[in-house]
């Protein structure tokens, strides 16, 4: 079926405004992830989400940041009051979910949204 | 504290010319290695799941090999359009939060 989707593909806002990202996942993965990837870095973990579970939200930088998941399939990632180091790509992707390791925890990449905050 | 370091940050090689591409890592129980490749604008795509030492996996051009510290991505004789950013990733026994490297990106001249 469909890989990843995320979206928008990009958004453009100005500091101090809330913003919205969503992503898809592979139907059937019940585990999720949030990344944030700033230029020339590696990937920022924020976010993980394993099926009905309490989600684990170490990586999330600050309190401005917070996502849900609905239904155990389409995750929302909100960022408000938006500040200029914000600015960054957001990846989200999916796997089958870690339970004995291997293979379930492959995890399939959407493309991204650029988030340039002004 | 599970880490990973990619080397060379960069590397150019003319195509055809063979390299090798290194992670090495520190990990409180390997549970798995990932490599993953990502385009300009996308997202990374997987290409190899290695668990213990020893292991080899192998897709076209590219080679993965593991040790109980490290691991390589062989390219041999690679052509542009293997160029990209060539990431490693762990998954430990003492966590289910994934450790990315910062990645190597690879640029291949014709």
């Amino acid at each position: 079926g469909a890989g990843v989707s995320q979206s928008p593909s990009n958004k453009v806002t100005e500091k101090g405004k809330d913003v919205e990202l969503r992503c898809d996942p592979i139907s059937g993965h019940t585990a999720l992830y949030w990344y944030r990837q700033s230029l020339g870095q590696g990937l920022e973990f924020l976010i993980y989400f394993q099926g009905n579970s309490a989600p684990d939200k170490s990586g999330l930088p600050s309190d401005r940041f917070s996502a849900e998941r609905t239904g155990g399939s389409v995750s929302t990632l909100t960022i408000q009051r938006t500040q200029q180091e914000d600015s960054a790509v957001y990846l989200c992707a999916s796997s089958l979910g870690v339970s004995a390791g291997g293979s379930t925890d492959t995890q399939y990449f959407g493309p991204g949204t650029r988030l340039t905050v002004l | 504290e599970d880490q990973v370091t990619q080397s060379p940050e960069a590397l150019r090689l003319q195509e055809g010319e063979s390299s090798s591409l290194n992670c090495s890592y520190t990990v409180s129980g390997l549970r798995g290695l990932f490599w993953y490749r990502q385009d300009p604008g996308k997202g990374p795509e997987f290409l190899f799941t290695l668990y213990s030492a020893g292991e080899e996996k192998e897709k076209e051009r590219l080679k993965a090999t593991l040790t109980k510290k490290e691991s390589f991505l062989h390219i041999t004789a690679p052509k542009p359009e293997d160029s990209a950013t060539y990431l490693c990733r762990l998954l430990s026994g003492g966590s289910y939060i994934p450790t990315f490297g910062r990645g190597t990106s690879l640029i291949v001249h014709p």
